[in-house]
C-alpha cells in the first residue's frame, strides 16, 4: 500500500505570498491532519478533515487554512506569509472512524520564507 | 503552553546499553499515548502506543511504562542499536478528539 504523499518535498517563498500543500493519504483513510514541525516547538497540530469536514483545529492563525476532497486528499494553504511560517509541514492520515486512530506520515514540506 | 513535556532534548548511549526518554502530561482527559521515531528526511513514524488501563507495554526492544498517578510515561530502547539513531517524540490525544500534542522531542545517538 502506498504511504502518505506529500508535494512539493521544497518550497521557496517571499514574505507576503501565498503558498499550497498537497497531501495524498493512505488508500482507505478518511482522516487527514496537518502538523507544523519547528526544532525549538516540535509538532504543533494545525487541523483535522474527516469526510470533507473539518473536526478539529488547533491555535494557529486564520492565514492557515485547509480542505479535504471527496477522495481524501486534503489541501493546506497558508496566505500572507511570514517569517516565522517557516517550518517543515506534516500531513498524517488515518482510519479516523474512531478516534485515536494511529496517525500515518508523510515525508513533509520544507517551506522556506524569505 | 507544551502540554506534554518531555526529556532529556538529547540522549547519548553507548550500543547495548538502554536509552530511556521520560514524558509528562497535565491533562488527565488524555488516554491514548503513542511514541514516534522520526529519521532525518523522514516524517515521523509510530513506534508503540499504551492506554492507561496497564502500566507496561512491550514491543520487541521498545518498552513504554505508564504511570497514571503521576502522569507520566517513558520510552526504554534496551540494547541501543547505531540504527536507532533517531528523534522520538511522544504524544498524547483525547478519546474525544483526533488531535495529538506531541513533546518537543528527544535526539538520540547510539555510539558504537
Amino acid at each position: 500500500k502506498a504511504g502518505v504523499t506529500q508535494t512539493p518535498r521544497y518550497l521557496i517563498k517571499t514574505r507576503g505570498q501565498q503558498v499550497t500543500l498537497s497531501c495524498s493519504p493512505i488508500s482507505g483513510h478518511r482522516s487527514v491532519s496537518w502538523y507544523q514541525q519547528t526544532p525549538g516547538q516540535g509538532l504543533q497540530f494545525l487541523f483535522e478533515y474527516f469526510s470533507e469536514t473539518q473536526r478539529n483545529k488547533g491555535n494557529f492563525p486564520g492565514r492557515f487554512s485547509g480542505r479535504q476532497f471527496s477522495n481524501s486528499r486534503s489541501e493546506m494553504n497558508v496566505s500572507t506569509l511570514e517569517l516565522g511560517d517557516s517550518a517543515l509541514y506534516l500531513c498524517a492520515s488515518s482510519l479516523g472512524e474512531r478516534y485515536n486512530s494511529p496517525l500515518h506520515f508523510g515525508n513533509g514540506t520544507r517551506l522556506t520564507v524569505t | 503552553q507544551q502540554q506534554v513535556k518531555q526529556s532529556p532534548q538529547s540522549l547519548i548511549v553507548q550500543k547495548g546499553g538502554i536509552s530511556i526518554i521520560n514524558c509528562a502530561y497535565e491533562n488527565t482527559a488524555f488516554d491514548y499515548f503513542p511514541w514516534y521515531q522520526q529519521f532525518p528526511g523522514k516524517g515521523p513514524a509510530l513506534l508503540i502506543a499504551i492506554r492507561p488501563d496497564v502500566s507496561e507495554k512491550k514491543e520487541g526492544r521498545f518498552t513504554i511504562s505508564f504511570n497514571k498517578s503521576a502522569k507520566q510515561f517513558s520510552l526504554h530502547i534496551m540494547d541501543s542499536q547505531p540504527g536507532d539513531s533517531a528523534t522520538y517524540f511522544c504524544a498524547a490525544s483525547r478519546y474525544t478528539g483526533n488531535q495529538f500534542y506531541f513533546g518537543t522531542g528527544t535526539s538520540l545517538t547510539v555510539i558504537p
